[in-house]
C-alpha cells in the first residue's frame, strides 16, 4: 500500500498545551497537505506545504515538510477543545490523485 | 473557497438493493472528481477517479461492477453501489479539482455519505 503513515495514532492534552502528529509517506511527491475531519463529517483543508517548501505558518498551525526524510509535522499551538478532531496528510505526486495517511485523532480536553 | 456538496447524507437500505450517490461541484467546473471510502476510526481509501466523459479508472481491488462511476457533467459525479451488502456500509466520500487550477492546489471534498446496509 502506498498509504502514508501517521503518529501518533491518537493524542490527548489539555487545552492551551500545543498538539504535534507526524506523517511519513512512500514516493516523491509534489505537494503535502493536512485535513481536519470531525467525526462522521467531510474533510476541511487546513494547509498545503509545497514539495520545495520546508515550513509553512497558518494561523496557530506549523507544518514542517522534510523531503528527504519523506516526513511532515503538524504542529497546533495553544490547542483549544474545538480542536478535537482526526487529522489526516494527504500527498500528491504530480496527479490529482491523493494518497492520505493513517491519521491522527485529537482529543482536547477542556 | 468552492463547495462540493454530496448527496444524501446518510441513507439505509436493504441488503441487495442498489444506492447512488450524487457528488456535486457547487460552484466551479471539476474535470476531475474521486471517490473514497473510509471504515470507522480509520483513513480514507481511494476507490476511483471519476473523469467527466469517460471511463472512470478503479483502484486495484476495487469491483467496478460493484461500484458504478459516471460523470456525466463538470459539475456532477454519481457512485452507485449495487446490490449492496452490509459489508458495503461505509463512509463515501467526494472530492473535486476546480478546472483551471494548476495541481498544486488543493481539493474540496463533500461531506460525506455514510451508507448503512441491512
Amino acid at each position: 500500500s502506498q498509504q502514508g503513515e501517521e503518529d501518533p495514532q491518537a493524542l490527548s492534552i489539555q487545552e492551551g498545551e500545543n498538539a504535534t502528529m507526524n506523517c511519513s509517506y512512500k514516493t516523491s511527491i509534489n505537494n503535502l497537505q493536512w485535513y481536519r475531519q470531525n467525526s462522521g463529517r467531510g474533510l476541511v483543508h487546513l494547509i498545503l506545504i509545497r514539495s520545495n517548501e520546508r515550513e509553512k505558518h497558518s494561523g496557530r498551525l506549523r507544518v514542517t515538510l522534510d523531503t528527504s526524510k519523506k516526513s511532515s509535522s503538524l504542529l497546533i499551538t495553544a490547542s483549544r477543545a474545538a480542536d478535537t478532531a482526526s487529522y489526516f496528510c494527504a500527498t500528491t505526486s504530480g496527479t490529482y490523485k491523493y494518497i492520505f495517511g493513517t491519521g491522527t485523532r485529537l482529543k482536547v480536553l477542556a | 473557497g468552492a463547495v462540493v456538496s454530496q448527496h444524501p447524507s446518510w441513507v439505509i437500505c436493504k441488503s441487495g438493493t442498489s444506492v447512488k450517490i450524487e457528488c456535486r461541484s457547487l460552484d466551479f467546473q471539476a474535470t476531475t472528481m474521486f471517490w473514497y471510502r473510509q471504515f470507522p476510526k480509520q483513513s480514507l481509501m481511494l476507490m476511483a477517479t471519476s473523469n467527466e466523459g469517460s471511463k472512470a479508472t478503479y483502484e486495484q481491488g476495487v469491483e467496478k461492477d460493484k461500484f458504478l462511476i459516471n460523470h456525466a457533467s463538470l459539475t456532477l459525479s454519481t457512485l452507485t453501489v449495487t446490490s449492496a451488502h452490509p459489508e458495503d456500509s461505509s463512509f463515501y466520500i467526494c472530492s473535486a479539482f476546480q478546472r483551471g487550477r494548476g495541481r498544486d492546489t488543493e481539493a474540496f471534498f463533500g461531506q460525506g455519505t455514510r451508507l448503512t446496509v441491512v
